[in-house]
């Protein structure tokens, strides 16, 4: 079956640069691709995914990019403000309705 | 915006008992899974529902882990003859049609606590 690795388990950055989350898989019949935060004590929210036909999305301060070759994919999030603060978990799946394999997350710290 | 509920946040279950917990998906959703995380490690696949029949489940949804949709609104998991091992964080998410950009939308999950 599918295998996400996550990395780094956690990380701390000074509010206004950049953090960069990596994941692999293991399993190139994976297609789908979501990225969640989780805040302390809160559900799991979706912030951006993609899809295999495409290399890279954005959605404002946020961007993930996508290996297919390699496998890899990664969350890049600019400017960080302190409310970034959560624990971040990749995931992959054939689709969007298949099941999620996750990754073991990373907790990201802003420091103000 | 709508939201996956669960039901309670917190359960404590003496070993051996068994407990259900429900989730009310979003409306118009018609994919259900539950997922569970062991304190500190990965959010694990359990099982997935469509069309009132359960379409994918892991090794570890055995024979103690059942799922139903006993009405139009609820989903539930049942364990039956809990043990340590099962305390975790459950969550419960669902997603659109077949096909749909809709992504998995996720409860806030209810700890499982046994004793």
């Amino acid at each position: 079956g599918e295998n996400v690795e996550q990395h780094p388990s956690t990380l701390s950055v000074q509010e206004g640069d950049s953090a960069v989350i990596k994941c692999t898989y293991s399993d190139s019949a994976s297609n789908y691709f979501p990225w969640y935060k989780q805040e302390l004590g809160k559900r799991p929210q979706l912030i951006i995914d993609i899809r295999s036909n495409v290399g890279e999305k954005k959605d404002q301060r946020i961007a993930v990019t996508l290996n297919k070759t390699a496998k890899h994919f990664s969350l890049h999030i600019t400017e960080t403000q302190p409310e970034d603060s959560a624990v971040y978990f990749c995931a992959a799946s054939l689709s969007n309705f298949n099941k999620f394999y996750f990754g073991s997350g990373t907790k990201l710290n802003v420091k103000p | 915006e709508p939201e996956v509920t669960q039901t309670p946040s917190h359960q404590v279950t003496q070993m051996g008992q068994e407990v259900i917990l429900r989730c009310v998906p979003i409306s118009n959703h018609l994919y259900f899974y539950w997922y569970r995380q062991i304190l500190g490690q990965k959010v694990e696949f359990l099982v997935s529902f469509y069309n009132n029949e359960i379409s994918e489940k892991s090794e570890i949804f055995d024979d103690q882990f059942s799922v139903e949709r006993p009405d139009g609104s609820n989903f539930t998991l049942k364990i039956r003859s809990t043990k340590l091992e099962d305390s975790a964080m459950y969550f419960c998410a669902s997603s659109g049609y077949r096909g749909s950009n809709q992504p998995q939308h996720f409860g806030d999950g209810t700890r499982l606590s046994i004793l």
